[in-house]
């Protein structure tokens, strides 16, 4: 059963300390997006990737996040320093392009629950 | 920034009842996606609406999307209580790089 598989599930790090998040999208799929959900805001697109190239980084905080997929069964979703402000859960989601259309599904990880103190 | 709004925000209703949401945005969108959520996991996609007045039913739960592509509802008929959640609508823009935008959700109990 093909899924995305992300990890930590759970990370509590001391305020100052670097995160990084990894995702292993589903085989086959090429495009890679990292979303933060927060019950304030949402669900907030970070980053993407298509064919491992970032398509839109524009609602990720440049000062401290940085994304990248260094190949293609592997992103990850670096925070440093992480803030008490970046707790939230972190989810990664793999799909194939043309992302809405009907034939196309993007299919969420379980989520990375950060916990910074 | 194109924006979805949700509502209502919560909703608590008794088993056998209807309900209906709403996903509204100022924008047009080329699709609209309805996921729900369950505590502890990942937002699971429902169903994908292309054109305008499009209605799609997927057993008890009927989508709408409106004739202009801005706006969309949920109505679930006999609503059970495994149909607790959280239930995220998401618009897709036109461009090349389909960029999918959510809206905060609506948070459903269905008592038993």
């Amino acid at each position: 059963d093909a899924r995305v598989t992300q990890t930590p599930r759970h990370k509590v790090t001391e305020m100052g300390q670097e995160v990084t998040m990894r995702c292993q999208p589903i085989l086959g799929h090429n495009t890679v997006f990292w979303y933060r959900q927060t019950m304030m805001q949402g669900l907030e697109l970070l980053a993407y990737f298509r064919n491992r190239a970032p398509l839109d980084d524009s609602g990720m905080p440049k000062d401290r996040f940085s994304a990248e997929m260094p190949d293609a069964t592997l992103a990850t979703l670096k925070i440093q320093p992480s803030e008490p402000r970046d707790s939230a859960v972190y989810f990664c989601a793999s799909g194939l392009s043309q992302t809405g259309h009907p034939g196309n599904t993007i299919y969420f990880g379980e989520g990375s629950w950060l916990t910074v103190v | 920034t194109q924006l979805l709004e949700q509502s209502p925000q919560f909703l608590s209703i008794q088993e056998g009842e209807n309900l209906t949401v709403y996903c509204n945005s100022s924008s047009v969108f080329s699709s609209l996606q309805w996921y729900r959520q369950e505590p502890g996991e990942g937002p699971v996609l429902l169903v994908t609406v292309v054109t305008g007045g499009e209605v799609k039913k997927l057993k008890r739960l009927t989508f709408q999307f409106g004739d202009a592509r801005k706006d969309s509802s949920l109505h679930i008929t006999a609503a059970q209580p495994g149909d607790t959640g959280l239930y995220l609508c998401a618009g897709v823009d036109g461009g090349a790089n389909s960029k999918l935008t959510f809206g905060k959700g609506i948070t459903l109990s269905v008592r038993p």
